[in-house]
């Protein structure tokens, strides 16, 4: 099986920068995936990483660290319409499913 | 843009009902999911799907089914509704190819109240 764990909230203003962290367990890991979801709105893909090292894409960037079991999704310019709900997601390879498990999200507020 | 859809949008009905929720996708791609989420809250894998005649159980399947007899048609059926199913409903799709990094497009999902 596997479990993931990020925090349930974090508050920040607008043109700072935040760092949304997620650590996972699983026997099986098939890279760390990350999924932006407003209020009321479909979870949209952000980023993936199969390897170690940072991704970026635009203000968002992504890192993982294989051998910490740790990644984190790096938000900078923060603006107000970053306010929503940020999950990782890893794949499940132990029952060969292969279809994505969520964390629990983190709750993103960009304040004034 | 992803063409997922999913219909209803919202739901009420009564309990013991028997009702299916409809998931379209116009983008060939073989894999699809449904995903159930309270709000706030992290995603539950029901059901997935490689292709067509392929359906497997998640996490929270035990009281709905799923058929995927065409490649862009995946609905779920719950056969007798109760509260405890008042939830959004996510239906998604992703590419065969490269599938371990093929990001998931979700529909705007089914918002069901059973009363």
């Amino acid at each position: 099986g596997q479990s993931l764990e990020q925090p349930s909230e974090v508050t920040a203003v607008e043109g700072a920068i935040v760092q949304i962290n997620c650590t996972y367990q699983t026997s099986g890991f098939y890279g760390l995936s990350w999924y932006q979801q407003h209020d009321g709105g479909a979870p949209t893909f952000l980023s993936y990483n199969a390897l170690d090292g940072l991704e970026e894409t635009g203000r968002f960037s992504s890192f993982l660290s294989r051998s910490d079991s740790y990644g984190y999704l790096l938000l900078q310019e923060l603006q107000m319409k970053d306010s929503a709900s940020y999950f990782c997601a890893v794949r499940d390879r132990d029952t060969g499913r292969r279809a994505l498990t969520f964390g629990s999200g983190t709750r993103l507020q960009v304040q004034p | 843009e992803a063409d997922i859809y999913q219909t209803p949008r919202y739901l009420v009905i009564g309990t013991g009902k028997k009702i299916t929720l409809e998931c379209s996708q116009t983008m060939g791609h073989d894999k699809m999911y449904w995903y159930q989420q309270d709000p706030g809250m992290e995603l539950h894998l029901i059901h997935y799907s490689y292709g067509v005649n392929s359906t497997e159980k998640g996490d929270l399947s035990s009281e709905s089914t799923v058929s995927r007899i065409r490649t862009e048609h995946f609905p779920l059926t719950l056969e007798s509704a109760r509260p405890s199913h008042t939830s959004q409903y996510l239906c998604a799709s992703s590419n065969q190819i490269s599938s371990y990094n093929s990001p998931l497009h979700f529909g705007n999902g089914t918002r069901l109240t059973v009363t």
